[in-house]
């Protein structure tokens, strides 16, 4: 089982670019999530699946839309990167009954 | 709005030290709170409390959930330098089933 994988692990953008990251698990996981993780910030919620057809928004949706592909792929998408979402973002998945989530590796996300 | 606050913020100890580590919330309707482990990557599972499971315990490793003083403790006792990490607190509420709210974080440094 690979978990919680993650694409790209690093990436540079100028402002104004576009991009998606893309996130896959393989523990038919019901629920996915994304977070942000700057310094001193702990992880901020951005959007989640509860399940394979919803989404909802976090607690810092503004620029970012997500899509649930499947149950299994959940992806990320700047349409219009600004310096402010600089940031590591993971991606997690959990069985959708309040238990643990499992993180992927990362992203690490630049935008000059 | 629901909100978690961690202290202290970072901490440097020496091994063999014993350190105890905070979480306090304000969660609409409390379901449950975990502890994570984040070294270079993703953050690791640790513990979850709920009403029904106030305090859990793994190896030297060891939380206590307070629903009263809405809060909950970590503790590490006989710390070595592979402890050293930041430890993130989650929360989540039963009117966000499934959403988690993460405090910012401790960052532990166990020097040799």
């Amino acid at each position: 089982n690979a978990g919680v994988t993650q694409t790209p692990k690093f990436q540079v953008l100028k402002t104004g670019q576009s991009m998606t990251l893309q996130c896959a698990q393989d523990m038919n996981h019901n629920s996915m999530y994304w977070y942000r993780q700057d310094p001193g910030m702990g992880l901020r919620l951005i959007y989640y699946s509860a399940s394979e057809g919803t989404t909802d928004k976090g607690e810092v949706p503004n620029g970012y839309n997500v899509s649930r592909l499947n149950k299994r792929e959940f992806s990320l998408r700047l349409e219009s990167a600004a310096p402010s979402q600089t940031s590591v973002y993971f991606c997690a998945s959990s069985d959708g009954r309040g238990d643990e989530q499992y993180f992927g590796p990362g992203t690490r996300l630049t935008v000059t | 709005e629901d909100k978690v606050v961690q202290s202290p913020l970072s901490l440097v100890v020496h091994e063999g030290d014993t350190v105890t580590l905070n979480c306090s919330y304000e969660v609409t309707n409390f379901r449950s709170l975990l502890w994570y482990k984040q070294e270079k990557k993703a953050p690791t599972f640790l513990f979850m409390l709920t009403s029904s499971g106030i305090e859990k315990k793994s190896g030297r490793l060891s939380s206590i959930l307070d629903k009263k003083e809405l809060s909950s403790i970590l503790n590490i006792t006989a710390t070595q330098t592979g402890d050293s990490a930041i430890y993130l607190c989650a929360v989540e509420s039963l009117y966000n089933f499934n959403k988690f709210y993460f405090g910012s974080g401790t960052k532990l440094n166990v020097k040799p």
